[in-house]
């Protein structure tokens, strides 16, 4: 069964827009949720992550909210970019096994000139 | 080396052969999992070890799956009898630690015939 859910599957913004992905899960266990990037052809590269116990992370362009009530956690990309046209995959670690990171389905950005 | 390092980048193999895939890790990077992503999705986890001890084979699809690192640096997953739903893109990542951020080598992309 889907542990995380992500959507949307695909996601298309122009220069300088403020795309936002969801992913929201179900196992109150999870307490470590990182965000990847992906190019094509690359392995997924780690870009930000955050813990439960705070609601908004900020790096740069990126900001993770969280809502631990409704189990809910988005990415914001902020002036967006076309270097950010990706696939950006969120994840969850579970505190009782922490080797085993849980992903999304994905989300393929396009940012337009 | 900088990064970790997977070879083949690409494999084909033809149904019913065997494959291994081999993984270079991070120097001194005691923790190395192995994922598999299909088209469109995003990586599963199939298998853990710390150092040379594999903790966690939970993921590995069935028993034709087999993974080592002997010497707790270079591991090679090892696929027998090779099946048509294997084709994926198998990816490897390494941590310093259980719990540090993961390092994605940028995959072997296996195609089975």
């Amino acid at each position: 069964q889907q542990q995380v859910k992500q959507s949307p599957q695909s996601l298309i913004v122009q220069k300088g827009g403020i795309p936002i992905i969801n992913c929201a899960y179900e196992n109150t266990a999870f307490d470590y949720f990182p965000w990847y990037q992906q190019f094509p052809g690359k392995g997924p590269a780690l870009l930000i992550a955050i813990r439960p116990d705070v609601s908004e992370k900020k790096e740069g362009r990126f900001t993770i909210s969280f809502n631990k009530s409704a189990k809910q956690f988005s990415l914001h990309i902020m002036d967006s970019q076309p270097g950010d046209s990706a696939t950006y995959f969120c994840a969850a670690l579970p505190m009782y096994n922490t080797d085993k990171l849980i992903f999304g389905t994905g989300t393929r950005l396009q940012v337009f000139p | 080396g900088a990064g970790v390092s997977q070879s083949p980048r690409y494999k084909v193999a033809k149904r019913g052969q065997d494959v291994a895939l081999r993984c270079d890790p991070i120097s001194g990077h005691v923790s190395l999992f192995w994922y598999q992503q299909a088209l469109g999705q995003g990586p599963e986890f199939l298998t853990y070890f710390q150092n040379e001890a594999q903790l966690d084979k939970s993921g590995l699809p069935s028993d034709r799956f087999f993974a080592e690192r002997p010497e707790g640096s270079v591991s090679t997953l090892k696929i027998q009898r090779t099946q048509q739903e294997d084709s994926a893109v198998y990816l490897c990542a390494s941590s310093l630690a259980t719990g540090n951020e993961a390092f994605f080598g940028q995959g072997t992309r296996l195609t089975v015939v």
